[in-house]
C-alpha cells in the first residue's frame, strides 16, 4: 500500500515550453500533496504544499507563476513548469500525505521525475 | 526554525560492518521524526520512523531511537549488506497547521563494498 507514481519519469524539452508533471496516489486519498526539487548529490528542497480544491502554498522564493500547480482530485496533483529554461533543469519529486481521517504525518514519494531543459 | 543535521558523507564500509548515521534536530513542539533512503536515480522511500520520544523505529536491520534529551535519531545497522548503499536522509515533520511539512537533513551517501 501506500505508492505514489510520478509521470513521466524523464522528460526533455526546449527552452521556452511548458511542461507537465503528474503525480498520483494509487491506492489511497491524498487531501495534501508536495512537490521538492533535488539538486545533485544535494538534499530535497521544498517548493510548495498542494491541497485538493485549493490553492498551492509556495516556499519563499518559489515562482508560482512559473510553477503552476494543480490539485484536481484526492488522488492527482499536476506540477507545469512554464517557460522552461536550462536553469529548470533538476529532479522533481512529489510526495503525497494518506488521509484517513486522523492526523496522521508520513508522506509517501513518488519515484521523480528527471527535467532537463535543452 | 526547524533544522536537521545529519553526519556528512560519504561513508564506505566493507559488507557485514556496524553502521551508524548520525542526526541531530533542532525543533519547537514534539515532532515526528524519518529516515528516508533514495537509490540511484530514484525517489525517496520511508526506512522507518518515531512519532515520539523514546520510540524506537525499525525495518530491514536498521534502527532508530527518539531520544529527546539529545535531540537525536541515530540511524544504526549491525550488518550491512552492499544492496544498503544507497543516500540516507533525516528528517522530521513540523506540526505547524495541518501540512506537516517535512525538513530534512542535507543526506548520506552510503557506499557498502563486498
Amino acid at each position: 500500500g501506500a505508492v505514489v507514481s510520478q509521470h513521466p519519469s524523464w522528460v526533455i524539452c526546449k527552452s521556452g515550453t511548458s511542461v507537465k508533471i503528474e503525480c498520483r496516489s494509487l491506492d489511497f486519498q491524498a487531501t495534501t500533496m508536495f512537490w521538492y526539487r533535488q539538486f545533485p548529490k544535494q538534499s530535497l528542497m521544498l517548493m510548495a504544499t498542494s491541497n485538493e480544491g485549493s490553492k498551492a502554498t509556495y516556499e519563499q522564493g518559489v515562482e508560482k507563476d512559473k510553477f503552476l500547480i494543480n490539485h484536481a482530485s484526492l488522488t492527482l496533483s499536476t506540477l507545469t513548469v512554464t517557460s522552461a529554461h536550462p536553469e529548470d533543469s533538476s529532479f522533481y519529486i512529489c510526495s503525497a500525505r494518506e488521509d484517513r481521517g486522523r492526523v496522521t504525518d508520513t508522506q509517501y514519494f513518488g519515484p521523480g521525475t528527471r527535467l532537463t531543459v535543452l | 526554525g526547524n533544522s536537521v543535521t545529519q553526519m556528512e558523507g560519504p561513508v564506505t564500509l566493507s559488507e557485514e560492518a556496524f553502521l551508524t548515521i548520525n542526526c541531530t534536530y533542532t525543533a519547537t513542539g514534539y515532532p515526528s521524526l524519518f529516515w528516508y533512503v533514495q537509490y540511484p536515480g530514484e525517489g525517496l522511500q520511508l526506512l522507518l520512523k518515531a512519532t515520539k520520544a523514546d520510540d524506537k523505529g525499525s525495518n530491514k536491520g536498521f534502527e532508530a531511537t527518539y531520544r529527546k534529551e539529545t535531540t537525536s535519531f541515530h540511524l544504526e545497522k549491525g550488518s550491512v549488506q552492499v544492496s544498503d548503499s544507497a543516500v540516507y536522509f533525516c528528517a522530521l515533520s513540523s506540526s505547524g497547521g495541518s501540512n506537516y511539512k517535512l525538513t530534512f537533513g542535507k543526506g548520506t551517501l552510503l557506499t557498502v563494498n563486498p
